[in-house]
């Protein structure tokens, strides 16, 4: 089975910085994304991991721990325009398999 | 930027109505996926397709619904007879085979909102 854990809601100052963290438990791996949301919007790419560690892009950056099936969204300097659904969503199997997403979480950021 | 477009934007339909949900999808893409998003829920993947077929395909896509690419630039979701749980957004998304398979992105349409009374 596949199970895709995020925090429902979060609240974060304008300037800020917030964490969005994800777990997950699937039968296999392949790589996980990160993805934004803004309400009656596509979902946009914004990073990928599949080795453990940090990737930075720019104010964002994402985090992986493939032994605890976990991973973090790092938003920095936020501003208002992030406010937004942020998706976590896995790959399990072979690179044609489809992605599998988690509720996601909205972040508000406040003034 | 190239885009996926999806056509129309928003669609009215009564229950039992067939409806046909339109897609662009990038032109140098290869894989393409329809996923619905009941408000407020989770996106949620219905099927994939590649190289003229369905390659993998959820619960949710029962007999009443069918894909197609009737042409080299559409891709299309039918839903033979509508039912109010249908009511959802649907989006769909390509990834190019260029990249590698691992780490290719979705990239998604704006959506069709579908609403079945």
């Amino acid at each position: 089975g596949q199970n895709i854990d995020q925090p429902t809601e979060m609240t974060a100052t304008e300037g800020a910085i917030v964490q969005i963290n994800c777990t997950y438990q699937t039968s296999g791996f392949n790589g996980l994304f990160w993805y934004q949301q803004h309400a009656g919007e596509a979902p946009t790419f914004l990073s990928y991991n599949v080795l453990d560690g940090l990737e930075e892009k720019g104010r964002f950056s994402s985090f992986l721990s493939r032994s605890k099936g976990y991973s973090y969204l790092l938003l920095k300097e936020l501003q208002m325009k992030d406010s937004a659904s942020y998706l976590c969503a896995v790959r399990d199997d072979s690179g044609n398999t489809p992605l599998v997403f988690g509720k996601g979480t909205r972040l508000s950021v406040i003034a | 930027e190239p885009e996926v477009t999806q056509t129309p934007s928003h669609q009215v339909t009564q229950m039992g109505q067939e409806v046909i949900l339109r897609c662009v999808p990038i032109s140098n893409h290869l894989y393409f996926y329809w996923y619905r998003q009941i408000l407020g829920q989770k996106v949620e993947f219905l099927v994939s397709f590649y190289n003229n077929e369905i390659s993998e395909k959820s619960e949710i896509f029962d007999d009443q619904f069918s894909v197609e690419r009737p042409d080299g630039s559409n891709f299309t979701l039918k839903i033979r007879s509508t039912k109010l749980e249908d009511s959802a957004m649907y989006f769909c998304a390509s990834r190019s085979d260029r990249e590698s398979s691992y780490n290719s992105p979705l990239h998604f349409g704006n959506g069709t909102r579908l609403t079945v009374t």
